[in-house]
């Protein structure tokens, strides 16, 4: 089983900075990843894949880079509403992990 | 639009089993894989079960292999999740997802969710 670690747990950021989010797989996955984020009581929601492609209607603010092992996701200028927790998924091989989330929360 | 509706969950003991729905719509079901993701209170996501669009292929994480069951009825636009023998470590929100590409095997990134249904398993 690939092991999907996500850094840091929680990111503290003020509204317009930038943000950076960590995600490492014990393995290399290619270029198969994908981050979503998600809200208090909602359904996650896709937000990259394939390590750099935006899913349908995710704003250019959030970019995703990274292949093999180590892969990042920035979020150039947060706005309110991007505070959420963010989850990583490698779908290389099964079974199917997702990291264990970074919190991103108002500084 | 691309809608799905789970449903099913309840309040079941240790030991008792329990079947998830998830009623699709707004896309051509039977060409889409499919899979049930779960969420315990205050943690993270965890992948469950995934079917192909056929319904010949399923793959099962090891926490759930031979207690649960994925099936799907593409006359009805239905996903199932049967889930026997059930504990508590099984607690959590159940989402059924669409795979992110149409006509392809399981194994690519969710890009429609449900609401989730909740399963608290306890005596």
């Amino acid at each position: 089983e690939i092991v999907v670690t996500q850094s840091p747990a929680t990111l503290s950021v003020s509204p317009g900075e930038r943000a950076t989010l960590s995600c490492r797989a014990s393995q290399s996955v290619s270029s198969n990843l994908a981050w979503y984020q998600q809200k208090p009581g909602r359904a996650p929601r896709l937000l990259i894949y394939g390590e750099s492609s935006r899913a349908a209607g995710i704003p250019a603010r959030f970019s995703g880079s990274g292949t093999g092992t180590e892969f990042t996701l920035t979020i150039s200028s947060l706005q309110s509403e991007d505070f959420a927790v963010y989850y990583c998924q490698q779908y290389n091989s099964w079974p199917l992990t997702f990291g264990g989330g970074t919190k991103v929360e108002i500084k | 639009e691309v809608q799905l509706l789970e449903s099913g969950g309840d309040l079941i003991q240790p030991g008792g089993s329990l079947r998830l729905s998830c009623a699709a719509s707004g896309f051509v079901f039977s060409t889409y894989a499919m899979s049930w993701v779960r969420q315990a209170p205050g943690k993270g996501l965890e992948w469950v079960s995934s079917i192909s669009g056929s319904g010949d292929t399923t793959y099962y994480a090891d926490s759930v292999k031979g207690r649960f069951t994925i099936s799907r009825d593409n006359f009805k636009h239905t996903l199932y999740l049967q889930m026997l023998s059930l504990r508590a470590e099984d607690t959590a929100v159940y989402y059924c997802a669409r795979d992110l590409q149409p006509s392809r095997p399981p194994g690519l990134p969710f890009d429609y969710w449900g609401q989730g249904t909740w399963v608290p398993v306890s005596a």
